[in-house]
């Protein structure tokens, strides 16, 4: 069974970067078909999609975030992480890595508890 | 890119049958076989219910089924009960290799 987990800090002051990590447990992050997503939630609204990895390194984001987005993978680790820089308080979101499987058919079919960054000062 | 659009309120009482709607364009829904839904309690994480416009991963209730026409997909629950509950979300992938979500619905049952 696939198990993805978030960890980084909860709070991120603005102006400064979001750092995120998923470490993924019972699965390869270099399995084919496989895309390794970050997906995130504003408190009380709707899921937004961030962008994605794959094990060669080749990134997909959000067009609105890829200014401000780095997306980077240790499949030594089976971890990838997310940097987001120059933060606001709208980045405030539960944060989901998620497996995104890719291909011949796309969903999102692992994900990851979540966890809350809260942009403040 | 905006988000896809779904009603933000269904509802329908035990037993019933309810169907949410997910409305794209032709660069996304309307293009390709690859609708997903999503079903999210309070404070959980999103569980994938249907891939593929319509297709069940194993586990999940063939209460649950999916279809699409044009740039429009649906999701029906019959035999609607308490536990299905929760806000549910389309996914859709995009011509630009994107992926995009709906923008949630939130399922009573009465």
């Amino acid at each position: 069974q696939v198990q993805l987990q978030e960890s980084g800090p909860g709070l991120v002051k603005p102006s400064e970067t979001l750092s995120l990590t998923c470490t993924v447990s019972g699965g390869s992050v270099n399995s084919a078909n496989y895309y390794w997503s970050w997906i995130r939630q504003p408190p009380g609204k709707g899921l937004e999609w961030i962008g994605h990895i794959y094990a060669s390194g080749n990134t997909n984001y959000n067009a609105s975030l890829k200014s401000r987005l780095t997306m980077s993978i240790d499949t030594s680790k089976s971890q990838f992480s997310l940097k987001l820089s120059s933060v606001i308080a709208a980045d405030t979101a539960v944060y989901y890595c998620a497996r995104l499987e890719a291909g011949t058919s796309d969903y999102f079919d692992y994900w990851g508890q979540g966890t809350l960054v809260t942009v403040s000062s | 890119q905006s988000a896809l659009t779904q009603p933000a309120f269904v509802s329908g009482s035990p037993g019933q049958s309810i169907t949410i709607s997910c409305t794209g364009t032709s660069s996304d829904v309307g293009a390709y076989n690859y609708v997903s839904w999503y079903q999210q309690h309070p404070g959980k994480a999103p569980k994938l219910m249907i891939y593929d416009v319509n297709n069940r991963p194993s586990g999940i209730s063939n209460r649950f089924s999916g279809s699409k026409s044009g740039n429009t997909a649906s999701l029906t629950i019959s035999g609607l009960q308490a536990a299905d509950e929760a806000d549910y979300y389309c996914g859709s992938y995009t011509s630009s290799g994107t992926r995009l979500f709906g923008t949630g619905t939130k399922v009573t049952v009465l």
